[in-house]
């Protein structure tokens, strides 16, 4: 069965701070995996997307990585901002003709960044 | 650039209305789609319009249903409301669809259904 699943899922961390998230997916045929960031009540906007030979990728604070033999990826915040609060969505796109209609998502990663 | 809007934010319907949402696409982009975000779920894809024609739909029930006019916003209709039809309904939207391009979600509609 195609899916995806992250972890933990939910996190609060101090302003300043560091901290990693982790998607698992067991996706199959594998074109890309995307991360997304949803503040509350708005619509999921792109970080980062990554196709089979790109093992890292970096949208300012925001760096994920990607094993496409483990069919792992990690989304590594620096620094962290009050502004970081928010879910973070790891999608996994199919590779049937490219269409987006086969993205599989994950159920998020609900952030909370404390002063 | 206008991102993409959806309409109304918020609507409350009753157990077996119709419902009946909306959406504009960034300029320029001609591909739509419609997901469902219920409550602690993942979103989970309804329907993928292209150049006016229905191109892919997901695994829900007729009653879901859409157009997209030759303008290229669309709108999705949900017949027969059920209770577990409560949910955020989000529109997306990207230029001609090809497997590594960014979609742009708008802020969704919440369908209350009482």
């Amino acid at each position: 069965k195609n899916q995806v699943e992250q972890s933990p899922q939910s996190l609060i961390i101090l302003e300043g701070k560091n901290c990693t998230l982790q998607c698992n997916y067991t996706v199959s045929p594998f074109s890309n995996l995307r991360w997304y960031k949803q503040d509350t009540g708005r619509g999921p906007v792109s970080l980062t997307i990554m196709t089979f030979s790109e093992n890292t990728k970096s949208n300012g604070r925001y760096t994920a990585t990607l094993d496409a033999d483990t069919k792992q990826s990690s989304l590594h915040i620096t620094a962290s901002q009050l502004s970081d609060s928010a879910s973070y969505i790891c999608v996994v796109s199919q590779n049937y003709g490219g269409s987006q209609g086969n993205l599989i998502f994950g159920k998020g990663t609900k952030l909370s960044v404390k002063p | 650039e206008a991102g993409v809007t959806q309409s109304p934010t918020h609507l409350i319907k009753t157990r077996g209305q119709q419902a009946t949402l909306r959406c504009s696409p960034i300029s320029g982009h001609t591909s739509v789609y419609w997901y469902q975000q219920a409550l602690g779920l993942g979103l989970q894809f309804l329907l993928w319009y292209d150049e006016g024609e229905e191109r892919n739909r997901g695994n829900f029930p007729p009653r879901f249903s859409g157009r997209q006019f030759p303008n290229y916003s669309s709108e999705l209709n949900v017949n027969a409301l059920e209770l577990e039809d409560s949910a955020l309904y989000l529109c997306a939207s990207s230029h001609r669809d090809t497997r590594n391009e960014k979609l742009f979600f708008g802020s969704g509609t919440q369908l209350s259904v009482l």
